[in-house]
């Protein structure tokens, strides 16, 4: 059974550092990417970014200039930074697991797995 | 950027009923489309992957269709478990991967 726990500090000021750690029991940690998301309140999803066991990056470009995925494979472990927040920043984060499946040589992914998800707020 | 636009953003609807959920790509993304249900405090949960294939566990009264641009998500008969906010969200090509507004079905 996979589960995502994840933990990170959920009140921040303007212009300081967003930080979130989510680490993975179960299952396999390499394979995969891994994911965040985040959903303002009362709002739709929003990808912010991925990393695989290997560092490999991709992001959002809304949010490249001031994002920061990390991976720790000794433990199982990836990380969220994210620079220069706003109040518009505020937001419920997810962390969650890149899976695929394969059809005809295609790689069909979704996110199958979720952390509880942690409710950062930004305001001064 | 791909947009990814739902039908309707609201619904009301009875237990019992069928239903049916909306959502078009801004350009082609084969079958790269994804179905999410989000309750309340919870994160989502994946129910339709592929445009068409259940996920593990989710009920066969969920039932997803399309390609291309144009897809739906029907509930066949409509649990009260099923009261949530449904998303679509394709994974064509390279990211980033985008999410519908959502639609959310509330009981009549």
């Amino acid at each position: 059974q996979v589960q995502l726990q994840q933990w990170g500090a959920g009140l921040l000021k303007p212009s300081e550092t967003l930080s979130l750690t989510c680490a993975v029991y179960g299952g396999s940690f390499s394979d995969y990417y891994w994911t965040w998301i985040r959903q303002p309140p009362g709002k739709g999803l929003e990808w912010i970014g991925e990393i695989n066991d290997s560092g490999s990056t991709n992001y959002n470009p809304s949010l490249k200039s001031r994002v920061t995925i990390s991976v720790d494979t000794s433990k199982n472990q990836f990380s969220l930074k994210l620079s220069s927040v706003t109040a518009a920043d505020t937001a419920v984060f997810y962390c969650a697991r890149g899976g695929a499946t394969y059809y005809d040589n295609s790689a069909y992914y979704y996110f199958d797995y979720w952390g509880q998800g942690s409710l950062v707020a930004v305001s001064s | 950027d791909i947009q990814m636009t739902q039908s309707p953003s609201s619904l009301s609807a009875s237990v019992g009923d069928r239903v049916t959920i909306t959502c078009r790509a801004s350009q082609s993304i084969s079958s790269y489309l994804n179905w999410y249900q989000q309750k309340p405090g919870k994160a989502p949960k994946l129910l339709i992957h592929a445009a068409s294939s259940l996920q593990s566990g989710v009920p066969s009264r969920f039932r997803g269709s399309g390609s291309g641009t144009d897809f739906t998500l029907t509930i066949s008969s409509l649990q009260p478990e099923d009261f949530a906010t449904y998303y679509c969200q394709q994974s064509y090509s390279t990211p980033p991967y985008t999410f519908g507004q959502g639609t959310k079905l509330e009981i009549k």
